[in-house]
């Protein structure tokens, strides 16, 4: 079965320092990968997404995003981190040809100003 | 646009009792979803709908029912409710075919006595 492995469950930050948070997935076939971004007390929001093409995605607010194929990981980026990005962040993967979503269980950031 | 709406945001319910969540999406997208949320657990697919017409089973479905009334609306229901379904469900709507961006709903928060 498809999985999805987020390794970091609780990250602290100062502003100002870089920030990787990993995720790995399960599925030896084409995929397509996300990260979702939820903010405290709102619902899920797109950061970015791989579909094909450039393995390196840029997404909203600074963040990127680069599919290593070869280590199944999806990692996400930011130089820079500001107290706003305090939230808590999900990788997805679907599979082609299915319409199903596969998340990890998420990594609470918290940035400290 | 709305986006996708739910209804209710809270609800208290006492073991046994039925309830369902309704989900509402303006976007004339396709697929529809419903997910819960429990800490540490990450989002765990209930149901979906790839289109009108169609519901298919999640990761989770046990204890659960769905509807797809039409393309806008996908209701959840809980025939029995039990305190392991107290969590937080979140509706979700994607429009462009197969692995497209999701939308979320603001969330129901249910707690179940």
């Amino acid at each position: 079965a498809q999985s999805v492995s987020q390794h970091n469950h609780h990250v602290i930050l100062s502003e100002a320092a870089s920030l990787e948070l990993g995720c790995n997935y399960s599925y030896g076939g084409t995929v397509n990968l996300f990260w979702y971004v939820q903010y405290p007390g709102q619902h899920l929001q797109l950061l970015l997404k791989y579909f094909s093409g450039d393995p390196l995605v840029k997404g909203i607010k600074g963040f990127e995003a680069e599919f290593i194929k070869s280590k199944f990981s999806f990692n996400l980026r930011k130089p820079s981190v500001q107290w706003s990005d305090t939230a808590e962040y999900f990788c997805a993967v679907s599979t082609s040809g299915t319409y199903k979503y596969i998340f990890g269980t998420g990594t609470r950031l918290k940035v400290l100003a | 646009n709305a986006g996708v709406t739910q209804t209710p945001k809270f609800q208290v319910l006492k073991t046994g009792q039925s309830m369902t969540l309704q989900c509402a999406q303006d976007m004339n997208h396709n697929s529809m979803y419903w997910y819960r949320q429990d800490p540490g657990m990450g989002l765990r697919l209930i149901y979906y709908s790839a289109s009108e017409g169609t519901t298919d089973k999640g990761e989770v479905p046990n204890g659960y029912n769905v509807s797809r009334l039409n393309k806008r609306e996908f209701s959840l229901r809980l025939e029995s409710a039990a305190p392991s379904q107290t969590s937080v469900y979140f509706c979700a709507s994607t429009g462009s075919g197969v692995a497209g961006t999701q939308y979320f709903g603001p969330g129901t928060r249910l707690l179940v006595l």
